[in-house]
């Protein structure tokens, strides 16, 4: 079984500065993914980076950056130089196998101006 | 990739009835999704949709209570049956994301949601 567990219900941050977001899982699959999707007010959710477990290097798009730990079963969600258009939810999701795609319960982030 | 149309984008419904959902694609997919999502709560799955077959569904989902259509490979309907207040949620379908920089099996991107509030 795949767990997701989001330990920040809400965060804040100032506009341009950066935010981290923490995100912990735990799957018995030897090869996964990870993802973090944004869900905007709107409610559209976003795909906004994607993680194999395979790979060393953490996937970096654009101000938004991973700090994946696999020992440690972390996969956090930097978001630099924060825009108020970041404002939303995030979610963190695994997959891996057969499994089927497990989300996290999310995260509120407020930017402020 | 895909563009995912839902309607109705919201609905208020009273104990008892019945609701469906649609969900268009503008391209053909292999397998849709359908998630609900409860307030404060996260994104749970409720079953997938093949083209030509049943639903499958999840654990602690019924197909009385949440039939499914997929008559074809663009389309699909979820119907929120005999609702109660506990049925109030967002209800999302999703697809597997095709092409572009996050290429690849298991990356879904989903549709706006239907808000349902039941009274």
């Amino acid at each position: 079984a795949q767990t997701v567990t989001q330990s920040q219900p809400e965060m804040s941050v100032q506009e341009a500065e950066t935010v981290t977001l923490s995100c912990t899982y735990d799957t018995s699959e030897s090869d996964y993914y990870l993802f973090w999707y944004k869900q905007p007010p709107s409610r559209q959710m976003i795909l906004v980076i994607r993680q194999e477990a395979y790979k060393q290097q953490n996937a970096t798009e654009n101000r938004f950056s991973v700090n994946f730990q696999k020992a440690a079963k972390s996969f956090s969600l930097k978001i630099s130089d924060s825009q108020l258009g970041d404002a939303a939810m995030y979610f963190c999701a695994t997959q891996g196998g057969s499994e089927k795609l497990v989300f996290g319960k999310g995260t509120k982030l407020t930017v402020n101006p | 990739s895909a563009v995912i149309s839902q309607k109705p984008s919201r609905d208020i419904c009273q104990r008892g009835t019945s609701l469906t959902i649609q969900c268009q694609v503008d391209s053909q997919v292999t397998m849709m999704f359908w998630y609900r999502q409860q307030p404060g709560q996260s994104l749970t799955l409720i079953a997938t949709a093949n083209q030509g077959s049943e639903a499958t569904y999840e654990s602690g989902f019924v197909i009385d209570k949440f039939p499914i259509s997929r008559p074809n490979l663009t389309f699909s309907t979820l119907t929120v049956s005999n609702m109660s207040p506990e049925d109030s949620s967002i209800y999302l379908c999703s697809v597997e994301l095709r092409g572009g920089k996050f290429s690849g099996a298991n990356v879904l991107t989903f549709g706006a949601g239907s808000r349902l509030t039941v009274l």
